[in-house]
């Protein structure tokens, strides 16, 4: 079974800085989608970058972007120029590529809570 | 098109009641999958429906269960309620456009068990 792992359960940064969150993930297969979804405190999870395993380019939006490294299973989230705003619980998740019609239930990680200091 | 949206958004309940949420998807989204969130847990994956059929299941006693409608409207159930059933419940949405593989989550349903 696919599992999530995100060895940082708290992080903290300066607004205006740089912060890099990280996430491993362990599956034997090659097609599959990542995600890094943000929740707010008492507010709605909400997507923030996905990464397509086939491709070779790292995602970006806007400040975030990603360093997806197939081959160690890794996936971390590069937040530049932090804001205020950006302070929330961040999870990497794991969904399977296969055909919609069959299980690919999606695979959570721990959580990471970033705290962004002014 | 409008989010995901659940009800009620919080609710309280005592020891050995039944609690039955609602979620409705995003328009044209036929998938809703159903996660508990708490502190010491996180998010763990309670079921999946997709065209009224549940499709996968998580590792949850039976007393969890639920439905999906034929307009994809879920339901989950919760009977014989303990303590521990206290949790934010989380219900999101997939499209079967397999380009879009990500989940729409609503803002949840704060259930307390006393």
């Amino acid at each position: 079974a696919q599992t999530v792992t995100q060895s940082q359960p708290e992080m903290s940064v300066q607004e205006a800085e740089t912060v890099t969150l990280s996430c491993t993930y362990d599956t034997s297969e090659s097609d599959y989608y990542l995600f890094w979804y943000k929740q707010p405190p008492s507010r709605q999870m909400i997507l923030v970058i996905r990464q397509e395993a086939y491709k070779q380019q790292n995602a970006t939006e806007n400040r975030f972007s990603v360093n997806f490294q197939k081959a160690a299973k890794s996936f971390s989230l590069k937040i530049s120029d932090s804001q205020l705003g950006d302070a929330a619980m961040y999870f990497c998740a794991y969904r399977s590529q296969t055909p919609i019609y069959n299980n690919n239930d999606m695979r959570f990680g721990a959580g990471t809570r970033l705290t962004v200091k002014p | 098109k409008a989010g995901v949206t659940q009800t009620p958004r919080y609710l309280i309940k005592t020891r050995g009641q039944q609690v039955t949420l609602s979620c409705s998807p995003i328009s044209g989204h036929r998938s809703v999958s159903w996660y508990q969130q708490t502190p010491g847990q996180g998010l763990q994956f309670l079921f999946e429906y997709f065209s009224e059929t549940q499709r996968n299941k998580g590792n949850f006693p039976g007393r969890f269960s639920g439905r999906q409608f034929s307009n994809s409207r879920s339901e989950m159930n919760v009977s014989t309620l303990e303590l521990g059933d206290s949790a934010l419940y989380l219900c999101a949405s997939s499209s079967t456009d397999p380009t879009y593989n990500e989940q729409f989550f609503g803002p949840g349903t704060r259930l307390t068990v006393l």
